[in-house]
């Protein structure tokens, strides 16, 4: 069973505010991920780390910004919140590679966002 | 520019009624195939991985396949709790998953 957390699961905030979502995985893995799902839509990355101090834009332009200060954490933050990040985030990690092989990527509970 | 596509968007299946998922894909580099199943309002689950043509995995009822340019996951008799949201997504450099829309499977009692 995978071991990676979001908090918090819903999040009904104003418009204009500022928003931390975050995000903890217990399995030391160097490499997370934030993506971005609207309902029915497919996922989109909008951010990913390599490991500590490393931060990285994804596919989907967002106006968030993440930080990796310690390798289980990934906070990621909206400095003032619009209707148009209204959304599900999910949070993903995955581990080291092996020879010719890859770590899947495990998914946190995700998110929902909602912004009025 | 790397792209998956499932189809069929949505399927309908009495129990038992056998069927298959298609994802067709365009990524360059490819690294790897991965099913999830994904329920209501939460997070992506693993189901499998792929790295080439030719070569299946099963679990329970479900199986995927590979060729050089699509991915089938064929569930035999299907159950009611087999209801959920099958994504497919390619990995490509730099370890980062490529996702399709998604097959959202209904299996009626």
């Amino acid at each position: 069973e995978a071991d990676i957390y979001q908090t918090p699961r819903y999040l009904v905030i104003g418009t204009g505010k500022k928003i931390t979502l975050e995000c903890s995985q217990t399995m030391g893995h160097d490499k997370m991920y934030w993506y971005q799902q609207d309902p029915g839509m497919e996922l989109h990355l909008i951010h990913y780390s390599y490991g500590v101090n490393s931060t990285e834009k994804g596919d989907l332009s967002s106006e968030s910004t993440v930080s990796r200060i310690r390798t289980e954490h990934f906070p990621l933050t909206l400095e003032s919140a619009r209707p148009s990040h209204t959304s599900q985030y999910l949070c993903a990690s995955s581990g080291p590679l092996g020879k010719d092989r890859y770590s899947e990527a495990f998914f946190g509970q995700g998110t929902r966002l909602t912004v009025v | 520019e790397d792209q998956v596509t499932q189809s069929p968007e949505a399927l309908r299946l009495q129990e038992g009624e056998s069927s298959s998922l298609n994802c067709s894909y365009t990524v360059s580099g490819l690294r790897g195939l991965f099913w999830y199943r994904q329920d209501p309002g939460k997070g992506p689950e693993f189901l499998f991985t792929l790295y080439s043509a030719g070569e299946e995995k099963e679990k329970e009822r479900l199986k995927a396949t590979l060729t050089k340019k699509e991915s089938f996951l064929h569930i035999t008799a299907p159950k009611p709790e087999d209801s959920a949201t099958y994504l497919c997504a390619g990995l490509r450099a730099g370890n980062m998953l490529t996702f399709g829309g998604g097959t959202r499977l209904m299996v009626k009692p």
